[in-house]
């Protein structure tokens, strides 16, 4: 099936640095959501986006809608260890009611 | 814990028998959604139901695979004849209506392991 595609698709980054990754569709997209998952668990909901260009804070996370509709971005400011995982964008296009997922930016943090 | 439920947590089946997996999703919400997730991917859309009513079905959902939510609240899928390409995570996730029902919450997930 059709998922979006998701870079870098790893990152090991030193406790406290920021970090940034993005989500990209060749389809329009009408909310874009970013979750995290740890192993053996389900995806979390982190940050919910509706409007394009809406810029939505959650601690230490921030997520972009991009403009064209067909991207998002997420920024993780001073990462620590907890940040650890696999972080997932999925979106909603026209009015289908199925998730689709990207292909995962798993993060890696080390002391 | 009012959060989405899945049980089992773990199934090992052996090929060719049959699993059900259930889910009871949040209390409030009418909307729910099955997805299989397989090593190193995001998770792929299997089917949703409002309320009793299926309506969607992936093409990834063949004749071997049903699910179910009978009364509007838990749900079952079952797989029949398991086959070893049927391993996977498969996540339960609900949403409210309204506003609320574009965001999903997942449940921790059945892990299928067919040998």
């Amino acid at each position: 099936g059709q998922q979006l595609n998701q870079s870098p698709q790893s990152m090991f980054i030193q406790e406290g640095e920021d970090v940034s990754m993005n989500c990209t569709s060749s389809s329009i997209f009408n909310t874009w959501l970013w979750y995290k998952q740890e192993p053996g668990e389900g995806p979390v909901l982190l940050i919910a986006l509706y409007k394009a260009g809406e810029l939505t804070s959650n601690g230490r996370l921030t997520a972009q809608f991009g403009i064209t509709r067909k991207d998002s971005f997420l920024n993780i400011s001073a990462s620590i260890p907890s940040d650890v995982g696999i972080y997932f964008c999925a979106g909603y296009t026209g009015t289908a009611s199925k998730l689709t997922f990207g292909t995962g930016t798993r993060l890696q943090v080390t002391l | 814990d009012t959060g989405v439920s899945q049980d089992p947590r773990h199934k090992i089946t052996k090929r060719g028998q049959n699993v059900t997996f259930r889910c009871d999703p949040i209390s409030e919400h009418n909307r729910l959604y099955w997805y299989r997730q397989t090593l190193g991917q995001g998770p792929e859309f299997l089917t949703y139901f409002q309320n009793e009513a299926q309506l969607e079905k992936s093409r990834l959902l063949s004749d071997r695979f049903s699910a179910e939510r009978p009364k509007g609240s838990f749900s079952t899928l079952e797989i029949q004849r398991t086959e070893q390409g049927d391993s996977a995570m498969y996540l339960c996730a609900s949403s409210g209506s309204g506003l609320s029902k574009n965001i999903q919450y997942f449940g921790a997930g059945t892990r299928l392991s067919v040998l």
